[in-house]
């Protein structure tokens, strides 16, 4: 069974800090990442996608990715209330393979 | 463009009825995907269609199918419904098979 796994949380950070979302995965044939974030009532919009290993910065959110330990993280920089919502980390294996979602990590930020 | 549109928002059911639910993905994405949300297990993956084939198929009974015409929409069914169907039934679309999902509001299932 090729699994995610997130965080169990909730994580709850002041406005202005770094918020820091972990999920490691099973699957040592995963190729692809990403993160959905989910708003209350809504239903998940992706925010990042990260293939190799490193860094990867769009905005305030850097995806990090590190294929050997098979780790997969999302910082998010000064958080924001807008913040304030369930982040979904998401890996595939490729090709004609399906996405897997973790369980998900609810974020608050207060103001 | 219009976004991935499901269709019913929200329906309730009795047990043992089945229930047909639709999506329609954004226009020339070919590839379509749903998933049943529940606050305890998250989402977990039903199936994936492209091209009116089926692609993937997650680890539900035969009761659930679905189906995708060649217009690109789909349509997933479950039939004798048990209480545990309630959940919230996503879909989302892409234009290839890849992990950049775009999803629809979702049809939020009540089986009493």
């Amino acid at each position: 069974q090729k699994e995610v796994e997130q965080n169990s949380g909730p994580l709850s950070v002041p406005e202005g800090a770094i918020a820091s979302l972990n999920c490691t995965y099973s699957d040592r044939g995963s190729q692809s990442f990403f993160w959905y974030r989910q708003y209350s009532g809504k239903s998940p919009e992706l925010i990042m996608s990260i293939y190799s290993n490193g860094d990867k910065e769009d905005g305030r959110f850097t995806a990090q990715l590190n294929k050997a330990s098979q780790y997969v993280s999302l910082l998010i920089r000064d958080s924001q209330p807008s913040d304030s919502a369930t982040y979904l980390c998401a890996v595939t294996g490729g090709a004609n393979s399906k996405l897997t979602f973790g369980k998900g990590i609810t974020l608050s930020v207060r103001p | 463009k219009a976004g991935v549109t499901q269709t019913p928002r929200y329906l309730i059911k009795t047990r043992g009825q089945q229930v047909t639910l639709s999506c329609s993905p954004i226009s020339g994405h070919r590839s379509v995907s749903w998933y049943q949300q529940t606050p305890g297990q998250g989402l977990q993956f039903l199936f994936e269609y492209f091209s009116e084939t089926q692609r993937n198929k997650g680890n539900f009974p035969g009761r659930f199918s679905g189906r995708q015409f060649s217009n690109s929409r789909s349509e997933m069914n479950v039939s004798t419904l048990e209480l545990g169907d309630s959940a919230l039934y996503l879909c989302a679309s892409s234009e290839q098979h890849t992990g950049e999902l775009f999803f629809g509001e979702g049809s939020r299932l009540t089986v009493l």
